[in-house]
């Protein structure tokens, strides 16, 4: 079975600080999927980013970076120098080759920038 | 190239009514996925389908809840008796049957969801 774990509900930071978003996430298959979501207070999905499982270098993208670790299960996410723009609820999801169109979510973790 | 289209984008419904969410996916997809966000959680996969076929619905409640994809038109995810517990948000996804090389996001595409308030 596939479980993805974003163990922190809410981070708050002040603007231009940094902010890391933990994601860790169990499966059997060696090879899958992990994405990262960005659902601003609008409510849309935003895609941000897709990994496969035998790619694990990291990736930048402006403010973004990726941390992949297939030794610790985990897929962090860094917004450097955050802005108020930021602040959104953040998803973390899991899909494997037997089901790969299937997401397996996170809980989410609400990101709060303020000025 | 339109995206993912989904309609309504608000839907009020009493107890009882029923609820029809319309998703028309991505020129080119064949298969449609429908998601479930109650309040303050994250996304549930509710059921996989292709046209006319339903591939997986093993996050379908088992009562209520059906979804279709007919061959023409959009897919549909349609709730009867609506209960104040059916209130959510519902998303749907389309992909192409295969992984597109050079697609960054996998070929995988979310609409902007339907907010269902039952009162």
């Amino acid at each position: 079975a596939q479980k993805v774990t974003q163990a922190q509900t809410e981070i708050s930071v002040v603007e231009k600080e940094d902010v890391t978003l933990d994601c860790v996430y169990e499966t059997r298959d060696t090879t899958y999927y992990l994405f990262w979501y960005k659902q601003p207070p609008s409510g849309e999905l935003v895609f941000l980013i897709r990994r496969n499982s035998f790619d694990e270098q990291n990736e930048i993208s402006g403010r973004y970076s990726w941390n992949f670790q297939k030794s610790t299960s985990s897929f962090n996410f860094t917004i450097t120098a955050s802005q108020v723009v930021d602040s959104a609820v953040y998803f973390c999801a899991l899909s494997t080759t037997d089901s790969w169109g299937k997401l397996q979510f996170g809980a989410g973790t609400q990101v709060v920038v303020t000025p | 190239n339109a995206g993912v289209m989904q309609n309504p984008r608000h839907l009020v419904r009493r107890r009882g009514q029923e609820a029809r969410l319309r998703c028309s996916p991505m020129k080119g997809h064949s298969h449609v996925y429908w998601y479930r966000q109650l309040p303050e959680e994250g996304l549930k996969f509710m059921v996989y389908l292709q046209k006319e076929n339903i591939i997986d619905e093993s996050g379908m409640p088992k009562e209520r809840f059906s979804a279709e994809f007919p061959k023409e038109g959009p897919s549909i995810l349609r709730i009867q008796q609506v209960v104040r517990g059916d209130s959510a948000a519902y998303f749907c996804a389309s992909s192409p049957p295969f992984i597109i090389p050079g697609q960054g996001n996998y070929g995988y595409t979310f609409g902007s969801g339907t907010r269902l308030t039952v009162v």
